[in-house]
């Protein structure tokens, strides 16, 4: 169980275009699912929170008008890259947050992560 | 936010156990010692997590010491798939350190 995929796993697109990025819970509804950047050579960098049917919840430096985050469902959340530019290339993450459950004193969500989106832009 | 400190890199033989050492001595009491690894070029994957007593799953097993000021993370038999970075995080989603922070993590690469 808590599987999560990600669609497309890479894209190529030009400058200035769009690129939409798929994340779906397979097996589990998702209280909460999140979106990670990750450059060569570096380490994850959370970029926004989103819950379902909400507003999503950015970072400090990433731009909400540029990086569109809509979660229309429990299930699925997604990306939307506008107007791309070759700085905007990266490998990008989602994960979603599955409840760990009732019956201890302290709880706490588990994150499970996509395989990733690597997206370069020319 | 409790900050973990683990060494960059680490190695093993192939076949033999992996002890994977992290220290959060500023862990507070409602924060979760959780373990993901990242195989290169793939998502993380999520490992083990506990708070306080020892953790075992098909995976791995997580050793935590009484005071919670570090833990250490086993691979009881390791293999070459296993060479990936290992990432000790803190981390409550109910608490002040509600965030995944991923730091530098260990490098462990599995020899054969």
């Amino acid at each position: 169980g808590a599987v999560v995929s990600q669609h497309p796993s890479w894209v190529i697109c030009k400058s200035g275009t769009s690129v939409k990025i798929e994340c779906r819970s397979l097996d589990f509804q998702a209280t909460t699912m999140f979106w990670y950047r990750q450059f060569p050579k570096q380490s994850l960098m959370l970029m926004a929170t989103s819950n379902e049917g909400s507003k999503a919840t950015y970072e400090q430096g990433v731009e909400k008008d540029k990086f569109l985050i809509n979660h229309a469902s429990l299930t699925l959340s997604t990306l939307t890259v506008t107007s791309a530019h070759p700085e905007d290339s990266s490998f990008y993450i989602c994960s979603a947050s599955r409840p760990l459950g009732s019956g201890r004193a302290f709880s706490t969500d588990t994150q499970y992560f996509g395989p990733g989106t690597r997206l370069t832009v020319l | 936010d409790a900050k973990t400190t683990q060494p960059p890199s680490m190695d093993c033989a192939e076949g033999r156990a992996a002890n994977l050492p992290c220290n959060h001595s500023t862990i507070s009491g409602n924060e979760y010692v959780y373990w993901y690894r990242q195989i290169h070029s793939q998502g993380p994957q999520y490992i083990i997590h506990g708070l306080k007593n020892n953790e075992t799953n098909e995976m791995a097993s997580l050793i935590i010491t009484e005071d919670r000021k570090s833990s250490t993370l086993i691979l009881p038999h390791a293999t070459l798939r296993d060479t990936a970075v290992y990432y000790c995080i803190a981390y409550n989603s109910g608490g002040s350190n509600y965030k995944l922070t991923f730091g530098k993590g260990t490098l462990l690469t599995v020899n054969p």
